[in-house]
């Protein structure tokens, strides 16, 4: 199947820093990636929807400013937490779609913000 | 409002017997309905999908369900083994941008 890797798998940082996420999809090109945010035991919440060429499209109750979103060609998307604090610290997925329907999803990064 | 639902939290069963998963769905018609499989700390892998018009899909040893009436899918897993431990997630497509909505999870745990 299609692969969508994610780097890091995990960071630390300190309240007040920005922290970027990357994914990747590596044999496929994807014009949409999503963006999740799961809490422990937790079901994965849709942060914002990536297109690339183009500004993404965030969920309500998603900062815009806070969590940006690039997606500047069709196999990169980047997320970048600016300024996190504690209460950003959680997994953050991203996926990927190869066809209309299957998602695949990178590996996850675990954000802790201390 | 529209809402999943994944009955159990979490499932123990013995070596060998058939793990049954619930998902149910309310205020959604969706076209179809997927089934993925989440290890600690790794994000969700494809498992299986069925659209609106199947009634049940296999693959090995799963089984997925679909009843657009009851608005509730069943996976099975036949034969389990303790390597088929692992957090179930079903989902749906939102239907507007393509995204998916997932349940909250079932955590399934199968002793030898």
């Amino acid at each position: 199947g299609a692969v969508v890797s994610q780097h890091p798998s995990w960071v630390i940082c300190k309240s007040g820093t920005s922290v970027k996420i990357e994914c990747r999809s590596l044999d496929f090109q994807a014009t949409t990636m999503f963006w999740y945010r799961q809490f422990p035991k937790q079901s994965l919440m849709l942060m914002a929807t990536s297109n690339e060429g183009s500004k993404a499209t965030y969920e309500q109750g998603v900062e815009k400013d806070k969590f940006l979103i690039n997606h500047a060609s069709l196999t990169l998307s980047t997320l970048t937490v600016t300024s996190a604090h504690p209460e950003d610290s959680s997994f953050y997925i991203c996926s990927a779609r190869e066809s209309n329907e299957k998602l695949f999803f990178g590996s996850g990064t675990q954000l802790s913000v201390l | 409002s529209q809402k999943i639902e994944q009955n159990s939290e979490a499932l123990n069963i013995q070596e060998g017997k058939t793990a049954t998963l619930t998902c149910n769905y309310t205020n959604y018609s969706p076209a179809y309905l997927q089934w993925y499989r989440q290890d600690p700390g790794r994000g969700p892998v494809f498992l299986l999908l069925i659209r609106e018009n199947e009634k049940e899909k296999r693959k090995e040893r799963l089984k997925v369900t679909f009843d657009t009436t009851l608005k509730q899918s069943l996976f099975h897993i036949t034969a389990s083994q303790p390597a088929d431990s692992a957090t179930y997630l079903c989902a749906l497509d939102e239907g507007s941008q393509g995204n998916l909505i997932f349940g909250k999870g079932t955590k399934l745990s199968v002793k030898p």
